[in-house]
């Protein structure tokens, strides 16, 4: 089973337009870790974000901001005012304690911003 | 923070040869390394998890012996792709783990762009 689904394979916006990445992920340990990262077309993964399952407070960082939801397992990541340079693949990963700190990707979501 | 060099990022080589990628931290001790395959246009897929002074463990579907996975020191992991084909040409990446794992965090290599031709 999945345990990170991105159901948004692409999404295109226009400039200066919020967007809303989803993320939903499966786990059945009570300590684990959720992450963000962006890859540009070079290849490399960008870290955005990590929260610990403990840490429901929600998170802002300039432009980013991130909406964690235990009751739904969600963590969902909005880009304000978006950017060219937003574009990129965007992966939500889950690291389980219990698993030995293995990472688990989601499918990734191909963030368009057309200017 | 913790770096995590990749080497070499691009690699194009011939059908039947072995190819090396290595990964280093910088400035911690790399308890754990992962190596991961990502092909084009889809997700990271972990390839095999690597203890410093032990066998790697692989996960299913993933060829031990053609993929050699060595982690001789803290600071050191090398995969070996060993008689390419042009299917292993992939995005292959490696992070490093320290032992404190997810409270510390990860760090993640460049990422090497193996084309087999």
């Amino acid at each position: 089973a999945q345990k990170v689904t991105q159901a948004q394979t692409e999404i295109s916006v226009v400039e200066k337009e919020d967007v809303t990445l989803d993320c939903v992920y499966e786990t059945r340990d009570t300590t684990y870790y959720l992450f963000w990262y962006k890859q540009p077309p070079s290849g490399e993964l960008v870290f955005l974000i990590r929260r610990n399952s403990f840490d429901e407070q929600n998170e802002i960082s300039g432009r980013y901001s991130w909406n964690f939801q235990k009751s739904t397992s969600s963590f969902n990541f909005t880009i304000t005012a978006s950017q060219v340079v937003d574009s990129a693949v965007y992966f939500c990963a889950l690291s389980e304690a219990r698993t030995g700190n293995q990472f688990y990707f989601g499918t990734g979501t191909s963030l368009t911003v057309i200017p | 923070g913790a770096v995590v060099s990749q080497h070499p990022s691009r690699v194009i080589c011939k059908s039947g040869t072995s190819v090396k990628i290595e990964c280093r931290s910088l400035d911690f001790q790399a308890t754990t390394m992962f190596w991961y395959r990502q092909f084009p246009k889809q997700s990271l897929m972990l390839m095999a998890t690597s203890n410093e002074g032990s066998k790697a463990t692989y996960e299913q579907g993933v060829e031990k012996d053609k993929f050699l996975i060595n982690h001789a020191s803290l600071t050191l992991s090398t995969l070996t792709v060993t008689s390419a084909h042009p299917e292993d040409s992939s995005f292959y990446i490696c992070s490093a783990s320290t032992r404190e794992g997810g409270t510390s965090g990860y760090t993640f290599g460049s990422g090497t762009r193996l084309t087999v031709v």
